[in-house]
């Protein structure tokens, strides 16, 4: 399974970004995985942005909420990431990823097995 | 759910047998992964659920913990290793993923 990233490097303030995630060597729906995005602000952390599933359902950070919308692509190895309202503090690394599970004793662990090289957005007039 | 790693930094050997923690603000459980992130490059996936190993990862990582201390342990650096390593934790649901902020391994 490979991810690629896709979308404009340039936002102005204000406006939307909007990135494309790309999946090849599978499909959304196959293997019932949830998808995500996970973003990188230069020289810092990583922030986890929400989850997908191949049915439509999302799951979104508390903090960006009221900003973020995930949706399935027209095919079916696209997924996309909508944020609204951009400042500065939205310059970063934009990833996508897939969620696979691993069982432990009686837990089930969501994690992060296959990412995308990432793409640079910059918010900026 | 805050987790907080320690070292930030660290330099060492190769050869060295280095230990990072990872502390979360309550209970995860053992919903936690490491991933290694070099320089321009993606996370990538190391141990998944505390301490499962992911395929082709050498052995001389491993990760141990439960409940809010959790550690990754390289037992003998190799150049390879020195890259920055994060903690990750899923355990809410509905989920509210967090990330540690770090761990830099320098070489000495």
């Amino acid at each position: 399974v490979q991810l690629q990233e896709s979308g404009p490097g340039l936002a102005k303030p204000s406006e939307t970004l909007s990135l494309t995630c790309t999946v090849a060597g599978g499909t959304i729906s196959g293997g019932g995985h949830y998808w995500t995005w996970i973003r990188q602000q230069p020289e810092k952390g990583l922030e986890w942005i929400g989850y997908i599933y191949y049915t439509g359902s999302t799951y979104y950070n508390s903090a960006l909420k009221s900003r973020v919308t995930m949706s399935l692509g027209a095919s079916d190895n696209e997924f996309s990431l909508r944020l609204t309202s951009v400042t500065a503090a939205d310059t970063a690394v934009y990833y996508c990823a897939r969620v696979s599970t691993v069982q432990v004793g009686l837990e089930v662990i969501r994690h992060f097995d296959y990412w995308g090289q990432g793409t640079m957005v910059t918010v900026s007039s | 759910i805050q987790l907080t790693q320690s070292p930030s930094s660290l330099s060492a050997s190769i050869g060295d047998r280095v230990t990072i923690t990872c502390r979360a603000s309550q209970t995860i459980r053992v919903h936690l992964n490491w991933y290694q992130q070099k320089l321009g490059k993606a996370p990538k996936l190391l141990i998944s659920g505390t301490s499962n190993l992911q395929p082709g990862v050498p052995s001389r990582f491993s990760g141990s913990g439960s409940g809010t201390q959790f550690t990754l342990t390289i037992s003998s650096l190799e150049p390879e290793d020195f890259a920055t390593y994060f903690c990750h934790q899923t355990y809410n649901t509905p989920p509210e993923d967090t990330f540690g902020q770090g761990t830099r391994l320098e070489i000495k």
